[in-house]
């Protein structure tokens, strides 16, 4: 069936290292997509967008990078610090509306 | 306000009872959603509204589940006779142009959740 899937549900991540983190979509009709940050005791927070017709798009200290061929999206965090920790989200359009959620990607910066 | 405000942040309930969980979007967003999130894992979509039209209300799992919208604004989602298994966060979010369609970006902004817990 159609998902949006992480690759790992965790990631431990040396501070001032730079974070690569996966998502799997199945759906070729998906146009858009989302990262979010979602900390302890918090609702998820907007990251980046981007959407089919791009390939790369650039934030502070974020880029998210979409491979359509191989349905890959991932979210790369440069020089990772104490407050990346976090699960982090990536979310599919699938109509005009609704996203679609993946499990998340738990992140942990050691110091 | 400058969020999306919801209440209680933290409720316990035994088994049975009625809950009720309140949402404020942001003033101006038109469209609002809800979604769960069970211990660990990703926000299940619930319920949509949009503006004065008929909600998509295809991810309630159960007739259990209620929601509604007064006057464009605030959201109230109702869980009747609860159950162990309705134990979770309940998110809710509210976005400026609720679609994707032509220019606009479909950024939701999140509440800090209620968190329900049936004993």
């Amino acid at each position: 069936g159609e998902s949006v899937g992480l690759h790992l549900p965790t990631l431990s991540v040396q501070e001032g290292d730079n974070s690569i983190i996966n998502c799997a979509y199945s759906n070729s009709a998906s146009d858009y997509f989302i990262w979010y940050k979602q900390e302890s005791g918090k609702g998820p927070q907007f990251i980046i967008d981007i959407r089919s017709n791009m390939d790369k798009r650039q934030g502070q200290r974020v880029t998210v990078l979409l491979n359509k061929t191989v349905k890959h999206l991932s979210l790369q965090i440069a020089a990772t610090q104490p407050g990346d920790s976090a699960v982090y989200f990536c979310a599919e359009n699938r109509n005009d509306y609704k996203l679609s959620f993946g499990a998340g990607t738990t992140v942990t910066v050691r110091a | 306000g400058a969020g999306v405000s919801q209440s209680p942040s933290n409720k316990v309930t035994e088994k049975g009872k009625d809950v009720e969980l309140r949402c404020d979007p942001i003033s101006g967003h038109t469209a609002l959603y809800w979604y769960r999130q069970s211990l660990g894992q990703g926000l299940e979509f619930l319920i949509y509204f949009q503006g004065n039209s008929a909600p998509d209300k295809s991810g309630l799992p159960s007739d259990r589940f209620s929601a509604e919208r007064t006057g464009g604004s605030v959201s109230t989602l109702t869980i009747q006779r609860t159950q162990q298994e309705d134990s979770a966060v309940y998110l809710c979010a509210s976005s400026l142009v609720g679609t994707t369609s032509g220019s606009g970006a479909n950024v939701l902004t999140f509440g800090a959740g209620s968190r329900l817990t049936v004993l």
